[in-house]
């Protein structure tokens, strides 16, 4: 079963506009929630990250939001450059039992930026 | 290097081979992950290190699988009698210290594994 589920593929914007890229997760025991960038042939790099104390977390152009009730992340970006046309990764770690460096992966949304 | 470095980035082998993985992490980091991305998915969690020791071992698939990492710095991850589902990207990760909340991880490029 999949407990970090990324429902979009794909996703297409135009510059200069909003990208919204959404996460839901299943497992109630996730407290710690990231966000990773993935060009191809290359490895993830970290993006952003929330707590699940917060339920929002900006830096620069990228904002995390966090919807605990709902179980329910979401990645926004703006403005969207075509830099950041990648695959981008949400992924989740629980803090109960040590276990922050086993993060669950969802299996990714492809976001183009067109100029 | 600056950062994590995995070799080879291609390994093609033949069903039923055996295969090593290497992972050179940032130095001075302690922790160190493997993770396994098949096609389609997102990367999945195999082994983590603290130092020499496996800390969790717990995604390694099956008994065919095993990563060591002797000096506390390179590690390998050993694959026996490869079988066509071994295929994926296999990525290392690196930090200073345990786990992904406190410290940034860095992932290397990975290295495509395919089994023919």
């Amino acid at each position: 079963d999949q407990q970090v589920k990324q429902n979009s593929p794909s996703l297409s914007v135009q510059e200069g506009r909003i990208s919204i890229l959404n996460c839901d997760y299943t497992n109630s025991m996730f407290d710690y929630f990231l966000w990773y960038k993935k060009y191809p042939a290359e490895g993830p790099t970290f993006l952003i990250s929330i707590s699940s104390i917060k339920d929002k977390n900006e830096d620069g152009r990228f904002t995390v939001f966090l919807n605990k009730s709902a179980k329910h992340l979401s990645l926004h970006i703006v403005p969207s450059q075509p830099g950041d046309s990648a695959v981008y990764f949400c992924a989740a770690s629980a803090e109960s039992g040590g276990s922050n460096y086993k993060l669950t992966f969802g299996k990714g949304t492809l976001l183009t930026v067109n100029p | 290097g600056a950062g994590v470095s995995q070799t080879p980035s291609n390994k093609v082998t033949e069903k039923g081979k055996y295969v090593e993985l290497r992972c050179d992490p940032i130095s001075g980091h302690t922790a160190l992950y493997w993770y396994r991305q098949s096609l389609g998915q997102g990367p999945e969690f195999l082994i983590y290190f603290q130092g020499t020791g496996a800390a969790d071992d717990s995604g390694l698939p099956n008994d065919r699988f095993f990563a060591v990492r002797p000096e506390g710095s390179v590690s390998t991850l050993k694959i026996q009698r490869t079988e066509r589902g071994d295929s994926a990207v296999y990525l290392c990760a690196s930090s200073l210290d345990g786990g992904f909340r406190y410290t940034e991880a860095f992932f290397g490029q990975g290295t495509r594994l395919t089994v023919v």
